[in-house]
């Protein structure tokens, strides 16, 4: 069955660090989407990929889509503490949304 | 403009027994997903209302329905509650399905069921 896949599970950086977390689907996606998810809080969305190869960015945010539609990564270019949470994909096809498992990512100071 | 709002937030059940969440999407919003999270399986997709019509179901058992009202506003139920439902129950609501401006989601309901 359909299956999005995200690695790594956990991350620890130090701030100033890069961080980047992967996302790959079994299946092609027609568009891909990212959440972050604060301790505590509730999925907030990023943003969303649609294009083949599409290559978007929100300042030290970097995110990409496949040239295939099966994969895409999230890369954070020197993190901050803020940046602290849960970075999800989800993954559209069919029109049903599957997320990844998630990548944990803690900065320390 | 207010977010999505989710009833309750807290909620305490006993095996067996039935719930309702409840779910208000932002003004204008007219889809409505519900999504089980639980630190074992993760978020796992429930189902999505458009214009109160059903658009997909996730792999949940039939004790899972809902449904959409004419306001866009969204009930869960849970039916014969077991202890492996406890979990925080969110709502994502969004203009139309596969929204480029994605899915906004609620607070959620945590459930636990005893």
């Amino acid at each position: 069955g359909q299956q999005v896949m995200q690695i790594p599970q956990y991350q620890h950086v130090q701030e100033g660090e890069d961080f980047t977390t992967y996302c790959n689907s079994s299946t092609t996606l027609s568009n891909i989407q990212w959440y972050k998810q604060r301790p505590g809080g509730h999925p907030v969305f990023l943003i969303q990929l649609v294009k083949s190869g599409e290559v978007k960015k929100q300042k030290r945010l970097t995110f990409q889509f496949g040239e295939a539609k099966k994969n895409s990564s999230l890369h954070i270019t020197a993190t901050q503490t803020t940046d602290v949470g849960t970075y999800f994909c989800a993954g559209d096809n069919f029109n049903k949304f599957y997320f990844g498992s998630g990548t944990k990512l803690n900065v320390k100071p | 403009k207010a977010g999505v709002t989710q009833t309750p937030r807290y909620l305490i059940k006993t095996r067996g027994q039935q719930v309702t969440l409840s779910c208000s999407p932002i003004s204008g919003h007219r889809s409505v997903s519900w999504y089980q999270q639980t630190p074992g399986q993760g978020l796992q997709f429930l189902f999505e209302y458009f214009s109160e019509t059903q658009r997909n179901k996730g792999n949940f058992p039939g004790r899972f329905s809902g449904r959409q009202f004419s306001n866009s506003r969204s009930e869960m139920n849970v039916s014969t509650l077991e202890l492996g439902d406890s979990a925080l129950y969110l709502c994502a609501s969004s203009l139309e399905p596969e929204s480029l401006y994605g899915y906004t989601f609620g607070s959620g309901t945590r459930l636990t069921v005893v």
